[in-house]
């Protein structure tokens, strides 16, 4: 077990509709970190978030959006869904937001757009 | 543009068998160079990391792996594999860009291990 926890572990939509995706990070982290996988694109980084302030953008759409709050948790939203949406979302965390950091991983969401 | 490649998409080895996994990064200074392991249905974790000193480093599960700036590649490598070793290993590089850290996945590499 990471100590990572993401919710939900499944989550199945229709497109055009608007997801949330949660995630609480290990205990005394400070970083989040999204990325995304998927069969064509392989894991891909969105966002990462550092004690609340975004800190770095990745491949991530202008439909999706992120935040981190004061308790550290974080979430994904993601609007206007298309099929190719259809993916799995990882969050994971780290103590700081160094490049030599060892990042923990949640199980992730699957998320299945139809 | 940084990139990490993993040129072997699947391969399948027998059980008790060694081990490789090519990864070659771009990258124009020494990255911090990670491996991590996806098993079916499960996030990533952690193998091992490189910094900086020994080029050669020791991870959990009795993984290795060795830094070759001249090829710029860091292989992992295991000398003998058990069927619990089937799973998806991708190699990573963090590094700084426009000032903040980033970490770059390569494609993954997924092992199937044969009784």
């Amino acid at each position: 077990d990471s100590g990572v926890t993401q919710t939900p572990k499944h989550l199945i939509t229709a497109t055009g509709q608007r997801v949330t995706l949660r995630c609480s990070p290990r205990s005394g982290d400070l970083s989040v970190y999204w990325y995304q996988q998927s069969l064509d694109q392989g894991l891909q980084f969105l966002i990462q978030y550092y004690n609340g302030e975004e800190r770095a953008k990745g491949n991530i759409l202008e439909r999706f959006s992120a935040q981190q709050f004061p308790d550290l948790h974080s979430e994904l939203n993601l609007s206007s869904l298309e099929l190719g949406d259809s993916a799995l979302y990882f969050c994971a965390s780290s103590r700081a937001s160094r490049a030599n950091e060892k990042l923990f991983f949640g199980s992730g969401t699957q998320l299945s757009v139809l | 543009a940084q990139s990490v490649t993993q040129p072997d998409i699947h391969i399948t080895v027998s059980e008790g068998a060694s081990l490789e996994l090519r990864c070659n990064y771009s990258y124009g200074a020494t990255p911090y160079l990670f491996w991590y392991v996806q098993s079916p249905g499960q996030g990533l974790q952690l193998l091992l990391k490189y910094f900086s000193g020994d080029t050669l480093v020791q991870g959990i599960k009795g993984f290795e792996a060795e830094f070759k700036r001249s090829q710029s590649s860091f292989n992992l490598r295991k000398p003998s594999v058990h069927w619990s070793d089937a799973a998806e290993y991708f190699c990573a590089v963090g590094l700084l860009s426009g000032g903040y850290n980033k970490l770059i996945f390569g494609a993954g590499t997924r092992l199937a291990v044969h009784p």
